[in-house]
């Protein structure tokens, strides 16, 4: 049973416009929600978190948003560059920090100049 | 800050062997945890430890063990290779508090390949 579901495995956009990517939990023990890029060959990277207690979390160019209710966070890159284009995921624990995180399967962005 | 090292990088292994993998986490953090990683599946959670003890653990066979040192650092072993075990394997270190989700810091992973 997967608690963290990303159900777009792939993202296409140009260079300069939005990129919306999306992720659905069921488990409503989650508290914490995270987003990581990766790339080949390389281990996921931190990008950016938000906790239940908000609804959104803003950092430069990435936007989470968190809709409890309907169990369902996103991810806003404005504007797209096509350095961003990696794989993204989606992962989710309770708050305490002694459970481990969830991740979803990812979505890959491609972001064309 | 020296970040999460994963070693080796890279592995061959012919079926039936066994293999060991190390992870040395980020200075300060005592808890760390092991994911998989195969094409479609996403990150897929081994188990975690803290402070030398196995907190939390996924849904995999037994062949897959662990362990922590006294200075934090982890090996992972799989047994009996098969060749459903081709994957990176992920390890991420972070220093979880009470009251406060804390993000995890990955490594670069070893890729193990079993044929």
């Amino acid at each position: 049973d997967q608690q963290v579901k990303q159900n777009s495995p792939s993202l296409s956009v140009q260079e300069g416009r939005i990129s919306i990517l999306n992720c659905d939990y069921t488990n409503s023990m989650f508290d914490y929600f995270l987003w990581y890029k990766k790339y080949p060959a390389e281990g996921p990277t931190f990008l950016i978190s938000i906790s239940s207690i908000k609804d959104k979390n803003e950092d430069g160019r990435f936007t989470v948003f968190l809709n409890k209710s309907a169990k369902h966070l996103s991810l806003h890159i404005v504007p797209s560059q096509p350095g961003d284009s990696a794989v993204y995921f989606c992962a989710a624990r309770g708050l305490w920090g002694n459970t481990p995180l969830v991740f979803g399967k990812g979505t890959r962005l491609s972001v064309i100049a | 800050k020296a970040g999460v090292t994963q070693t080796p990088r890279y592995l061959i292994k012919t079926r039936g062997q066994q293999v060991t993998l190390s992870c040395s986490p980020i200075s300060g953090h005592r808890s760390v945890s092991w994911y998989q990683q195969t094409p479609g599946q996403g990150l897929q959670f081994l188990f975690e430890y803290f402070s030398e003890t196995q907190r939390n653990k996924g849904n995999f066979p037994g062949r897959f063990s662990g362990r922590q040192f006294s200075n934090s650092r982890s090996e992972m072993n799989v047994s009996t290779l098969e060749l459903g075990d081709s994957a990176l394997y992920l390890c991420a270190s972070s220093s979880p508090g009470k009251g406060a989700g804390t993000e995890a810091f990955f490594g670069q992973g070893t890729r193990l390949t079993v044929v």
